[in-house]
């Protein structure tokens, strides 16, 4: 089965920093760029960030750049979100998802996860 | 940044009832346009990519059209387990960008 597990999740202070993982199973990594989606209580979706099938092309939202890091291990099928000085309105679910690349480059995000909670309190 | 606005907000409709999202980019997207369906506390669920291709195992009752800025997402025959969220995101350029989301419910 194909699938993506998010973990990490938590309560945090603002400031914090938090590592949210995402292990994929059931298809093959290192072939998928991967995104990170986040959605705050009640409200929409949020794209946040991209990272390319090696690791060399990453795209993020501006509101964390320079906060949050994407990372991939390809050997172990994992993807990474580091969030540091962490905000209340970082406060969400984030979905890992995997992205579909066709040859006419018409992306789209068809597998995700069930998410993983960050909640940013003091 | 490319700003997608998705229209209603809200509607209200019954079982069986056509019904019609449209989604309108800032700027020209061509066919980079995805639609996603999302049920209370769960993951989103991909629908159409590219405007208008429906996703393997989506009911053929759900179809999309357009091209550059204005895009509509149509439920032929509104069924019981579709009254719930629906968002359009444009993968033209970073950063990627979705629409606020249109809430469908039962009238």
């Amino acid at each position: 089965e194909v699938q993506v597990v998010e973990s990490g999740g938590n309560l945090v202070q603002p400031g914090g920093s938090l590592r949210l993982s995402c292990v994929a199973s059931g298809f093959i990594f290192s072939n998928n760029w991967m995104s990170w989606v986040r959605q705050a209580p009640g409200k929409g979706l949020e794209w946040v960030a991209n990272i390319r099938r090696d690791g060399n092309e990453i795209y993020y939202v501006d509101s964390v750049k320079g906060r949050f890091t994407i990372s991939r291990d390809n050997a172990k099928n994992s993807l990474y979100l580091q969030m540091n000085s962490l905000r209340a309105e970082d406060a969400a679910v984030y979905y890992c998802a995997r992205v579909v690349e066709p040859s006419d480059y018409h992306y789209y995000m068809d597998v995700w996860g069930k998410g993983t909670t960050v909640t940013v309190s003091s | 940044d490319i700003q997608m606005t998705q229209s209603p907000s809200s509607l209200s409709a019954s079982v069986g009832d056509r019904v019609t999202i449209t989604c309108r980019a800032s700027q020209s997207i061509s066919t980079y346009l995805n639609w996603y369906q999302q049920k209370p506390g769960k993951a989103p669920n991909l629908l159409i990519h590219a405007a208008s291709s429906l996703q393997s195992g989506v009911p053929s009752r759900f179809s999309g059209s357009g091209s550059g800025t204005d895009f509509t997402l149509t439920i032929s025959s509104l069924q019981p387990e579709d009254f719930v969220s629906y968002y359009c995101q444009q993968s033209h350029s970073a950063p990627w960008t979705f629409g606020q989301g249109t809430k469908v419910e039962i009238k």
